[in-house]
């Protein structure tokens, strides 16, 4: 398995909470991803880096932000969480260009927030 | 952007019978098509890929198409086994661009 590990796993938290995510590899692999699972939605993009402070949005990503300091942390933040972001986040990993070369997931945060 | 359908959305077939699932995407630019397997609770763990330079791709009992003027792929499993029941995600993509998935189908097979 890709070296990835998502922190924490499950998470409860109220609404209004800012919420942090974090996603760490041991890959030193480029580029790093957010996405959210939800039933009836498959996997959506969230953000993306593509370096370290090289981050751009995907197609969901009002409500979060995120930052990558170093080259194996990526964080998720909801800065004021909603129940519509309650939801399994996962990270994902790849090693070559964007689009081009297989992706690799975390085991996932469930997040709930009521 | 890209628009990926994923048909159907649950399938349950016998022990050792075949097993189909089809995608179909909207840019033709898209080159790039992996498919993922998640088990309940666990991790969507990529199980096949395929690039438009070639129509198939096998792996023991599991194998892509790819039919690029249709603009569709599809999974195919043979010799079904109950470890086979999950849910199984397609994606489509291009260099410099996200990966766009299909909504999922949640095969079960019965022993």
């Amino acid at each position: 398995d890709a070296g990835i590990t998502q922190s924490p796993r499950h998470k409860v938290t109220e609404t209004g909470t800012p919420v942090t995510l974090r996603c760490h590899q041991t890959e030193n692999h480029r580029y790093m991803y957010w996405y959210r699972q939800d039933p009836g939605h498959g996997l959506r993009l969230i953000h993306y880096s593509y370096g370290v402070k090289d981050t751009d949005k995907g197609e969901v990503s009002d409500g979060y932000s995120v930052s990558r300091s170093k080259t194996e942390d990526f964080l998720l933040t909801l800065e004021s969480a909603t129940s519509s972001q309650t939801s399994v986040y996962f990270c994902a990993i790849s090693e070559g260009q964007r689009g081009n070369q297989p992706q690799h997931f975390g085991d996932g945060t469930r997040l709930s927030i009521l | 952007g890209e628009n990926v359908e994923q048909h159907p959305s649950t399938l349950s077939v016998q022990e050792g019978d075949s097993a189909v699932i089809k995608c179909t995407y909207s840019d033709s630019a898209s080159n790039y098509f992996p498919w993922y397997k998640q088990e309940l609770g666990k991790r969507p763990q990529l199980i096949i890929d395929i690039r438009s330079n070639v129509g198939e791709k096998k792996d023991q009992r599991i194998a892509v198409t790819l039919n690029k003027t249709a603009k569709h792929f599809s999974l195919h499993i043979t010799e079904t086994q109950p470890e086979d029941s999950a849910v199984y995600f397609c994606a489509a993509s291009k260099a410099g661009n996200q990966f766009y998935f299909g909504t999922g189908t949640s095969l079960t097979v019965i022993p």
